[in-house]
């Protein structure tokens, strides 16, 4: 079975700083992908970042890039610049095995961005 | 990218009704996803609908409480039945990206409260 823990319940940050959200995992799948999906409080689901667990690179979507620690089991998500609009619940999740439509998901983290 | 649209967006029942969502995305997918947000948590699958066969579900969701069709390739009905207050919930449907697109993407949702 797979688990995602997200350790940080919030996190504040000054508008314009970089932040880090945690994120470590366990999976018994061989090959796994890990999401970063962006919460606001309109409820809707906002796709962020992915990261193949056989990627070479990390990877990167402009303002946003994963850490990514596969002998730590770690995905961190860091938001550099980060903007009063990112101030929203962040939630990390895994697929069982390659198929992406089935995640399980972290507890989320929210972040509030201060000016 | 996928674009999926959730009928009603929101409804307010009382115990011991039925309520029929309705998912709909603007292009044909083999299979869809249904997922529950309980207030304040993270999300959970319940289960994956194949057009053409029986959903399946996952440990802690059956047939008898949230039963699915799939009539096409388009289309998806989640009901949530017998409703009880420990119902209230964010009902979000979803489908995988097309090949060579590794992401996931959600409805709007259906906020959904049993009084």
């Amino acid at each position: 079975a797979q688990k995602i823990t997200q350790t940080q319940p919030g996190m504040f940050v000054q508008e314009k700083e970089a932040v880090t959200l945690d994120c470590t995992y366990d999976t018994s799948d061989p090959s796994y992908g890990l999401f970063w999906y962006k919460q606001p409080s309109s409820g809707e689901m906002i796709f962020l970042i992915y990261q193949g667990s056989y990627d070479q690179q990390n990877a990167t979507e402009g303002r946003y890039s994963l850490n990514f620690q596969k002998a730590r089991k770690s995905a961190n998500l860091v938001i550099s610049a980060s903007q009063l609009g990112d101030s929203a619940m962040y939630f990390c999740a895994i697929t069982r095995g390659t198929s992406y439509g089935k995640l399980t998901f972290g507890q989320g983290t929210i972040l509030t961005v201060h000016p | 990218s996928a674009v999926i649209s959730q009928k009603p967006s929101r409804d307010i029942c009382q115990r011991g009704t039925s309520l029929t969502i309705q998912c709909q995305v603007d292009s044909q997918v083999t299979m869809m996803f249904w997922y529950r947000q309980q207030p304040g948590q993270s999300l959970t699958l319940i289960a994956t609908a194949n057009q053409g066969s029986e959903a399946t579900y996952e440990s802690g969701f059956v047939i008898d409480k949230f039963p699915i069709s799939r009539p096409n390739l388009t289309f998806s009905t989640l009901t949530v039945s017998n409703m009880s207050p420990e119902d209230s919930s964010i009902y979000l449907c979803s489908v995988e990206g097309p090949k060579g697109k590794e992401t996931q993407y959600f409805g709007p949702g259906t906020r959904l409260l049993v009084l």
